[in-house]
Protein backbone atom coordinates (compact mmCIF):
# COMPACT_ATOMS: atom_id res chain seq x y z
CA UNK A 1 0.00 0.00 0.00
CA UNK A 2 1.22 3.52 -0.74
CA UNK A 3 0.95 4.98 2.71
CA UNK A 4 2.20 8.73 3.80
CA UNK A 5 3.82 10.00 7.25
CA UNK A 6 3.02 13.33 8.72
CA UNK A 7 4.09 14.78 11.75
CA UNK A 8 1.54 14.64 14.06
CA UNK A 9 1.40 18.64 14.76
CA UNK A 10 3.08 21.85 14.09
CA UNK A 11 3.02 25.54 14.69
CA UNK A 12 3.79 28.64 12.97
CA UNK A 13 3.24 32.58 13.81
CA UNK A 14 1.08 34.46 12.00
CA UNK A 15 2.37 36.12 9.03
CA UNK A 16 5.74 33.82 8.60
CA UNK A 17 5.32 30.30 6.08
CA UNK A 18 4.80 26.87 7.02
CA UNK A 19 6.87 24.16 5.83
CA UNK A 20 4.29 21.25 5.76
CA UNK A 21 6.44 17.90 5.45
CA UNK A 22 5.03 14.75 4.00
CA UNK A 23 6.98 11.12 3.48
CA UNK A 24 6.23 8.60 1.03
CA UNK A 25 8.90 6.45 0.31
CA UNK A 26 6.52 3.54 -1.28
CA UNK A 27 5.16 5.77 -3.71
CA UNK A 28 4.33 4.35 -7.18
CA UNK A 29 5.93 6.38 -10.64
CA UNK A 30 2.16 7.53 -11.31
CA UNK A 31 0.89 7.97 -7.87
CA UNK A 32 0.01 11.75 -8.04
CA UNK A 33 0.13 13.25 -4.21
CA UNK A 34 -2.45 15.30 -3.12
CA UNK A 35 -2.74 17.47 0.09
CA UNK A 36 -5.84 18.42 1.80
CA UNK A 37 -7.06 20.44 4.82
CA UNK A 38 -9.97 19.81 7.50
CA UNK A 39 -11.17 22.91 8.72
CA UNK A 40 -12.99 22.17 12.19
CA UNK A 41 -16.24 21.28 11.65
CA UNK A 42 -16.37 21.06 7.85
CA UNK A 43 -15.01 18.44 5.49
CA UNK A 44 -11.70 17.89 3.77
CA UNK A 45 -11.15 20.44 1.24
CA UNK A 46 -8.60 20.32 -1.29
CA UNK A 47 -5.48 22.02 -1.56
CA UNK A 48 -3.01 21.32 -4.09
CA UNK A 49 -1.83 18.48 -6.24
CA UNK A 50 1.44 17.43 -7.72
CA UNK A 51 3.08 14.32 -9.54
CA UNK A 52 7.18 15.57 -10.56
CA UNK A 53 7.46 19.22 -10.69
CA UNK A 54 6.51 21.84 -7.48
CA UNK A 55 3.21 23.34 -8.03
CA UNK A 56 1.92 27.20 -7.36
CA UNK A 57 -1.65 27.99 -7.07
CA UNK A 58 -3.44 30.41 -5.02
CA UNK A 59 -3.38 28.84 -1.65
CA UNK A 60 -0.12 27.16 -1.18
CA UNK A 61 2.80 25.62 -3.11
CA UNK A 62 3.97 22.21 -3.47
CA UNK A 63 7.60 21.50 -3.64
CA UNK A 64 8.29 17.80 -3.98
CA UNK A 65 11.71 15.77 -4.13
CA UNK A 66 13.40 15.05 -7.26
CA UNK A 67 13.00 11.05 -5.81
CA UNK A 68 9.35 11.69 -5.16
CA UNK A 69 9.70 10.00 -2.04
CA UNK A 70 9.09 12.86 -0.21
CA UNK A 71 7.11 16.15 -0.51
CA UNK A 72 7.07 19.62 1.23
CA UNK A 73 3.00 22.12 1.38
CA UNK A 74 4.59 25.47 1.63
CA UNK A 75 1.84 27.73 3.19
CA UNK A 76 3.63 31.61 2.15
CA UNK A 77 2.22 33.57 5.19
CA UNK A 78 -0.03 31.45 7.35
CA UNK A 79 -3.36 33.77 8.61
CA UNK A 80 -4.95 32.90 11.72
CA UNK A 81 -7.52 30.75 9.18
CA UNK A 82 -5.12 28.15 7.80
CA UNK A 83 -5.21 26.54 11.47
CA UNK A 84 -6.41 23.34 10.35
CA UNK A 85 -5.82 19.40 9.61
CA UNK A 86 -3.19 18.87 6.94
CA UNK A 87 -3.44 15.13 5.20
CA UNK A 88 -0.67 14.13 2.82
CA UNK A 89 -2.60 11.47 0.48
CA UNK A 90 -1.76 9.27 -2.32
CA UNK A 91 -3.67 6.41 -4.35
CA UNK A 92 -4.12 3.32 -2.12
CA UNK A 93 -3.38 0.77 -5.12
CA UNK A 94 -2.58 2.02 -8.42
CA UNK A 95 -5.77 1.06 -10.77
CA UNK A 96 -8.00 1.21 -8.05
CA UNK A 97 -8.47 5.11 -7.35
CA UNK A 98 -8.97 4.31 -3.37
CA UNK A 99 -6.56 6.28 -1.28
CA UNK A 100 -5.98 6.26 2.33
CA UNK A 101 -6.42 9.16 4.57
CA UNK A 102 -3.71 9.18 7.47
CA UNK A 103 -4.25 11.32 10.89
CA UNK A 104 -2.70 14.49 8.96
CA UNK A 105 -0.26 17.69 10.49
CA UNK A 106 -2.96 19.71 12.72
CA UNK A 107 -1.22 23.04 12.54
CA UNK A 108 -1.89 25.56 15.35
CA UNK A 109 -0.87 29.31 14.04
CA UNK A 110 -0.20 31.56 16.72
CA UNK A 111 -1.00 35.18 16.84
CA UNK B 1 -21.49 25.99 -8.20
CA UNK B 2 -23.44 24.26 -5.09
CA UNK B 3 -21.33 22.49 -3.06
CA UNK B 4 -21.91 18.85 -1.84
CA UNK B 5 -24.75 18.71 0.71
CA UNK B 6 -25.46 16.04 3.85
CA UNK B 7 -28.42 15.87 5.98
CA UNK B 8 -28.99 15.68 8.58
CA UNK B 9 -26.27 17.48 10.55
CA UNK B 10 -26.53 15.95 13.57
CA UNK B 11 -28.15 12.71 14.15
CA UNK B 12 -28.46 11.20 17.90
CA UNK B 13 -29.67 7.47 18.38
CA UNK B 14 -29.55 4.95 20.77
CA UNK B 15 -27.74 1.53 20.09
CA UNK B 16 -29.64 -1.17 18.22
CA UNK B 17 -31.39 1.69 16.04
CA UNK B 18 -31.32 2.39 12.80
CA UNK B 19 -30.65 5.84 11.04
CA UNK B 20 -29.70 6.88 7.43
CA UNK B 21 -28.08 9.31 5.88
CA UNK B 22 -28.38 11.34 2.86
CA UNK B 23 -25.66 12.88 0.13
CA UNK B 24 -26.21 15.03 -2.89
CA UNK B 25 -23.22 15.28 -5.10
CA UNK B 26 -22.00 17.94 -7.39
CA UNK B 27 -24.26 18.54 -10.28
CA UNK B 28 -22.68 15.96 -13.07
CA UNK B 29 -19.84 14.22 -10.66
CA UNK B 30 -19.64 10.66 -11.38
CA UNK B 31 -18.09 9.26 -8.52
CA UNK B 32 -19.31 9.54 -5.01
CA UNK B 33 -17.79 8.40 -2.06
CA UNK B 34 -18.69 7.88 1.71
CA UNK B 35 -16.13 8.44 4.29
CA UNK B 36 -16.71 7.51 8.22
CA UNK B 37 -14.44 9.93 10.26
CA UNK B 38 -14.07 8.92 14.06
CA UNK B 39 -13.13 12.07 16.37
CA UNK B 40 -9.11 12.20 16.15
CA UNK B 41 -8.71 10.72 13.26
CA UNK B 42 -8.58 11.02 9.03
CA UNK B 43 -11.63 9.70 6.89
CA UNK B 44 -11.81 6.32 6.19
CA UNK B 45 -13.45 5.25 2.91
CA UNK B 46 -16.28 3.08 3.48
CA UNK B 47 -17.44 2.85 -0.13
CA UNK B 48 -16.99 4.26 -3.76
CA UNK B 49 -19.52 4.32 -6.60
CA UNK B 50 -19.10 5.24 -10.17
CA UNK B 51 -22.51 6.87 -11.67
CA UNK B 52 -24.97 3.97 -9.71
CA UNK B 53 -22.12 1.10 -9.18
CA UNK B 54 -20.43 -0.31 -6.49
CA UNK B 55 -16.48 0.42 -7.21
CA UNK B 56 -15.09 -0.40 -3.86
CA UNK B 57 -16.95 -1.31 -0.72
CA UNK B 58 -13.76 -3.42 1.17
CA UNK B 59 -13.97 -1.72 4.02
CA UNK B 60 -17.74 -1.17 4.40
CA UNK B 61 -19.07 -3.35 7.35
CA UNK B 62 -21.86 -5.02 5.03
CA UNK B 63 -24.03 -6.89 8.75
CA UNK B 64 -24.89 -3.58 9.21
CA UNK B 65 -24.41 -0.77 6.62
CA UNK B 66 -25.41 -0.69 3.56
CA UNK B 67 -25.49 2.07 0.47
CA UNK B 68 -27.70 3.21 -2.28
CA UNK B 69 -27.13 5.27 -5.23
CA UNK B 70 -29.89 5.37 -7.08
CA UNK B 71 -29.81 6.78 -10.61
CA UNK B 72 -26.27 7.66 -10.40
CA UNK B 73 -26.76 11.10 -8.95
CA UNK B 74 -28.14 10.92 -4.76
CA UNK B 75 -26.58 8.87 -2.29
CA UNK B 76 -27.76 7.02 0.71
CA UNK B 77 -26.13 5.26 3.48
CA UNK B 78 -28.01 3.11 6.19
CA UNK B 79 -26.98 1.65 9.79
CA UNK B 80 -28.85 -0.96 11.27
CA UNK B 81 -28.36 -1.64 14.01
CA UNK B 82 -26.33 1.01 15.11
CA UNK B 83 -23.50 0.19 17.99
CA UNK B 84 -21.72 2.46 19.93
CA UNK B 85 -18.12 1.89 17.47
CA UNK B 86 -20.25 3.61 14.99
CA UNK B 87 -20.42 7.39 16.38
CA UNK B 88 -18.38 9.56 14.11
CA UNK B 89 -18.91 11.82 11.36
CA UNK B 90 -19.85 10.48 8.19
CA UNK B 91 -18.50 12.68 4.70
CA UNK B 92 -19.97 11.91 1.56
CA UNK B 93 -17.70 13.18 -1.45
CA UNK B 94 -18.01 13.18 -4.94
CA UNK B 95 -15.48 14.15 -7.60
CA UNK B 96 -15.77 14.86 -11.74
CA UNK B 97 -13.47 11.46 -12.32
CA UNK B 98 -12.87 8.00 -11.28
CA UNK B 99 -9.71 8.71 -10.36
CA UNK B 100 -7.67 11.39 -8.64
CA UNK B 101 -4.85 11.05 -11.28
CA UNK B 102 -7.10 13.01 -13.85
CA UNK B 103 -6.26 16.00 -11.91
CA UNK B 104 -10.04 16.14 -10.31
CA UNK B 105 -10.34 16.71 -6.51
CA UNK B 106 -12.64 15.42 -4.57
CA UNK B 107 -15.11 17.69 -3.14
CA UNK B 108 -16.56 17.38 0.68
CA UNK B 109 -19.96 17.49 2.27
CA UNK B 110 -19.75 18.90 5.83
CA UNK B 111 -20.92 15.68 7.02
CA UNK B 112 -23.08 13.86 9.42
CA UNK B 113 -21.88 14.01 13.20
CA UNK B 114 -24.03 10.68 14.19
CA UNK B 115 -23.30 10.12 18.41
CA UNK B 116 -25.01 7.22 19.61
CA UNK B 117 -25.82 6.65 22.93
Amino acid sequence: DAKTTQPNSMESNEEEPVHLPCNHSTISGTDYIHWYRQLPSQGPEYVIHGLTSNVNNRMASLAIAEDRKSSTLILHRATLRDAAVYYCILRDVPGTYKYIFGTGTRLKVLA
Amino acid sequence: EAGVAQSPRYKIIEKRQSVAFWCNPISGHATLYWYQQILGQGPKLLIQFQNNGVVDDSQLPKDRFSAERLKGVDSTLKIQPAKLEDSAVYLCASSLMRALNYNSPLHFGNGTRLTVT
